[in-house]
């Protein structure tokens, strides 16, 4: 089965400018995730969808970014204006199932995006 | 915010040596999760623990999951070249779905 594919796999752009990064999950799953992964560091959930539906993007700083995932299956997250400090990789990820209680889902992560800021 | 604390952050060892990496949480986790990054690539899921005092392998991997379920352990015996990597655990947030990551443990295997 395919994985979850995202693109491009690389990006430098200079601060202030836009970017915009695409996600296609594994077919059927229901929940998708961004995540912020700094290097040295471990990944920061920026936001999880459940279908089309946001449950949590409370680590989303949400003056500069934002994300879609219109009709549940693909989604882009943006980034406008850019920051030095958003240079990382930026991890989607999918789950079959929807979130039950506090039980987490095993994850399936994309090959990310690398973003350079300058 | 709530953290789940990766000790040690980096480890060197000889190939064939054991390895130990340790998850600590000041709150009490309803599940643990495991996953191992190698370098340049994405997390893949190792394992989910649930109940109080779980032991699972895998081949060479032991994973725990404390009495109290405030904390986790990973061992890895007699390592090979092939678990170079970061490993991380990652736990629910609280209040949420979220899932929080730590900070992982870096392993480097000598041959």
């Amino acid at each position: 089965e395919a994985g979850v594919a995202q693109s491009p796999r690389y990006k430098i752009i200079e601060k202030r400018q836009s970017v915009a990064f695409w996600c296609n999950p594994i077919s059927g799953h229901a929940t998708l995730y961004w995540y912020q992964q700094i290097l040295g560091q471990g990944p920061k959930l920026l936001i999880q969808f459940q279908n089309n539906g946001v449950v949590d993007d409370s680590q989303l700083p949400k003056d500069r970014f934002s994300a879609e995932r219109l009709k549940g299956v693909d989604s882009t997250l943006k980034i406008q204006p850019a920051k030095l400090e958003d240079s990382a990789v930026y991890l989607c990820a999918s789950s079959l199932g929807v979130p039950r209680g506090r039980l987490l889902l095993r994850q399936f992560f994309g090959p990310g995006t690398r973003l350079t800021v300058l | 915010g709530q953290q789940v604390m990766q000790i040690p952050q980096y480890q060197h060892v000889q190939e064939g040596e054991d390895f130990t990496t340790y998850c600590n949480s000041s709150t009490t986790l309803s599940n643990i999760q495991w996953y191992k990054q190698r370098p340049g690539g994405h997390p893949v899921f190792l394992i989910q623990l649930v109940k109080s005092g779980e032991v699972k392998k895998q081949k060479r991997l032991t994973f725990q999951f404390g009495e109290a379920k405030k904390n986790s352990s990973l061992h890895i015996t007699a390592t090979q070249t092939t678990d170079v990597g970061t490993y991380f655990c990652a736990g629910p947030g609280t209040g949420g779905f979220k899932t929080i990551f730590g900070a992982g443990t870096r392993l480097f295997v000598k041959a």
